[in-house]
């Protein structure tokens, strides 16, 4: 099986822009779970969607978004970038159930700029 | 809320040596999930192991294992005959059955391998 795709891995952006990024969840997994790293607040929890549906969404601003498609891929959206969203986004992946693991994409960088 | 708590951002250890990186965490909840992952340069977070906490054997993974102290809330991660491909960040995390099961990720420890 092809393992999560993250698409596209590096993007520059401009203060006030908006930027979409995509994650192809391996086949057969419907949970996608979005995470934001930094060297400042580490590893923080996004959002997760399940068929569809947002199921969770951490603390974070209204500007970040997302949403999941009937195939299971999922797309986040930030809108009026700020110098601090400038992170490495991780995607991850898992089957349904409570006993089952994360897979994880190679991760999407962005650099406001 | 749960909280996972690495107190060592760096450890180093001389190829096949054997190093032990700690973690602790904090929650009110009984039954949960605790993992060690493990991210290289290229990025990409990797499953070392994992445990379940109403097991109460500890889990190994080829040259991986785990003491996992319950009553303690620690989950400390054991790496035997250490190889150069080792190297990397790894973060405990903690995921909880109830609710939001999301990973909630330690600050990480860098490892590095002397040859």
């Amino acid at each position: 099986k092809a393992g999560v795709t993250q698409t596209p891995r590096y993007l520059i952006k401009t203060r006030g822009q908006q930027v979409t990024l995509s994650c192809s969840p391996i086949s057969g997994h419907r949970s996608v779970s979005w995470y934001q790293q930094t060297p400042g607040q580490g590893l923080q929890f996004l959002f997760e969607y399940f068929s569809e549906t947002q199921r969770n969404k951490g603390n974070f601003p209204g500007r970040f978004s997302g949403r999941q498609f009937s195939n299971s891929r999922s797309e986040m959206n930030v809108s009026t970038l700020e110098l601090g969203d400038s992170a490495l986004y991780l995607c991850a992946s898992r089957e349904t159930g409570e006993n089952t693991e994360a897979f994880f994409g190679q991760g999407t960088r962005l650099t406001v700029v | 809320a749960q909280t996972v708590t690495q107190s060592q951002p760096e450890m180093s250890v001389q190829e096949a040596e054997t190093v032990t990186l700690s973690c602790t965490y904090d929650t009110s909840e009984s039954d949960y999930y605790l993992f060690w992952y493990k991210q290289p340069p290229s990025r990409q977070m990797i499953l070392v192991i994992r445990q379940e906490a109403y097991k109460q054997q500890n889990a190994t993974e080829n040259r991986f294992s785990v003491n996992f102290q319950k009553a303690a809330k620690s989950f400390s991660l054991k790496i035997s005959d250490s190889q150069l491909g080792d190297a990397a960040m790894y973060f405990c995390a903690y995921r909880s059955l109830q609710g939001a099961q999301k990973l909630v990720f330690g600050q990480g420890t860098r490892l590095t391998i002397n040859p």
